[in-house]
């Protein structure tokens, strides 16, 4: 079983549509947590980290239930420009990122 | 500001021959990480240095190896290449100081390795 595990996708939607990835860890040491994006062929950039309250940066808010060991990301209004691989990334307080396998979505107009 | 900087970009090479990529850091950065992305999957951890030594490594097999100079740049080797090292190698950096939590890694654009 890996260590962070994410439904592969493709998520298909149109544009204006809301969308949820969910992800799951298996390590209850993981410190810390963050999604990051990765455009075809590019390498990955931090989209935002995930604190235990929540947060939201603009369309995007992210959740994390540390009871569940689950990390969520919700994007609203999707625009085209969204299109990308969404990778769920933990940390166990070590200097090792743990990727899951990524979230493909396609946003459609 | 340069960012992450890595070369070359692409690379063909032989079953069983070596190879070495290289990555320049951005700039304040001291701690290097190396990363396997195989077609699909999420980047794989390989190894890290920090004050030119190893600091941790994944599980990848001593074929694998690297080295920092005292400049923070880093090189990743492989020897005796398989056709399964096929993938994009990734180098990302941190800040001095880093310690894991919550600190952005910055990634260069990556080496696409190809195995024939």
């Amino acid at each position: 079983r890996k260590e962070v595990e994410q439904d592969p996708g493709p998520f298909n939607v149109p544009e204006g549509a809301t969308v949820a990835f969910n992800c799951t860890y298996s390590n209850s040491a993981s410190q810390s947590f963050f999604w990051y994006r990765q455009d075809c062929r590019k390498e990955p950039k931090l989209l935002m980290s995930v604190y235990s309250s929540g947060n939201e940066d603009g369309r995007f808010t992210a959740q994390l239930n540390r009871a569940s060991q689950y990390i969520s990301l919700l994007i609203r209004d999707s625009k085209l420009s969204d299109s990308a691989t969404y990778l769920c990334v933990v940390n166990r307080n070590t200097d090792k990122l743990i990727f899951g396998t990524g979230t493909r979505l396609q946003v459609f107009p | 500001d340069a960012g992450v900087t890595q070369s070359p970009t692409h690379l063909i090479k032989t079953r069983g021959q070596q190879v070495t990529l290289r990555c320049s850091p951005k700039s304040g950065h001291d701690t290097v990480s190396w990363y396997q992305q195989a077609l699909g999957q999420g980047p794989q951890f390989i190894f890290q240095y920090y004050e030119e030594e190893e600091r941790q490594r994944g599980n990848f097999p001593d074929r694998f190896s690297g080295h920092q100079f005292p400049n923070y740049s880093s090189e990743l080797n492989v020897n005796a290449l398989l056709l399964g090292d096929s993938a994009l190698y990734l180098c990302a950096s941190f800040p001095e100081g880093f310690r894991g939590l919550n600190t952005e890694a910055f990634f260069g654009q990556g080496t696409r390795l190809t195995v024939v």
